[in-house]
């Protein structure tokens, strides 16, 4: 079945440091990708989405490309603000008749002042 | 910016004791979910719903039920919680996806969730 695997956390880094979050998908045709935000006491918010191949989401300062030969997604910000410190979800989304999207575990993200 | 409450956002409740926590959305959105999210913050599905009068259970076995007999409504109930039922809850919509060959937006809406502790 669909699934998502990404980085394990907690990540910690300094302020004004680059970003990677990694982020790998298993699925059949081309499903939609998105990475999702939850800030501390709130529920979680879209950050950015990619919904083809090669297709670039953008926002915040963050960015992923929807890389279908490496199945990957992976989340990058090339300096992170200690506002970024949050708790971030890949996900992607198949077209089907169950229609459900499917998470990845979460990745804790901490920044240093 | 979404439209979908929750409350009550925080409950502390003894054991045996029914709750109901609450979700509207009104965006119209015809599906809605529910999530149980656990410290280690991994989300799992317990109950979605395509529409009115339409409930599913989700990918982790719960003891809570829900119903949707109103477009903007997905109550979720505890018919006697225990401790075990201590945990974040998340509520969300989303529109009913186009046909195939348009454009795939499922976009999932979330509420603020609400943090449950059971006595």
């Amino acid at each position: 079945g669909d699934s998502v695997t990404q980085m394990e956390g907690p990540v910690t880094l300094s302020e004004e440091a680059f970003l990677t979050i990694n982020c790998t998908y298993t699925a059949t045709g081309y499903p939609s990708l998105f990475w999702y935000v939850q800030y501390p006491g709130e529920g979680l918010q879209l950050l950015l989405k990619a919904t083809k191949a090669d297709d670039k989401g953008s926002n915040k300062g963050f960015e992923a490309t929807y890389r279908k030969e490496t199945t990957s997604f992976h989340l990058e910000k090339g300096s992170v603000q200690v506002s970024d410190s949050a708790v971030y979800f890949c996900a992607l989304w198949r077209y089907s008749s169950a229609s459900k999207i499917i998470f990845g575990s979460g990745t804790r993200l901490s920044i240093r002042p | 910016e979404a439209d979908i409450y929750q409350t009550p956002r925080y409950l502390v409740i003894g054991t045996g004791k029914k709750i109901t926590l609450e979700c509207s959305q009104t965006m119209g959105h015809d599906k809605m979910y529910w999530y149980q999210q656990d410290p280690g913050m991994e989300l799992h599905l317990i109950h979605y719903s395509y529409g009115v009068n339409s409930t599913e259970k989700g990918d982790l076995s719960s003891e809570s039920t829900v119903s949707r007999i109103r477009t903007e409504h997905f109550p979720l109930t505890l018919e006697s919680a225990r401790p075990s039922h201590t945990s974040q809850y998340l509520c969300a919509s989303t529109r009913r996806p186009p046909p195939v060959g348009g454009l795939a937006k499922n976009i999932q809406y979330f509420g603020a969730g609400t943090r449950l502790s059971v006595l």
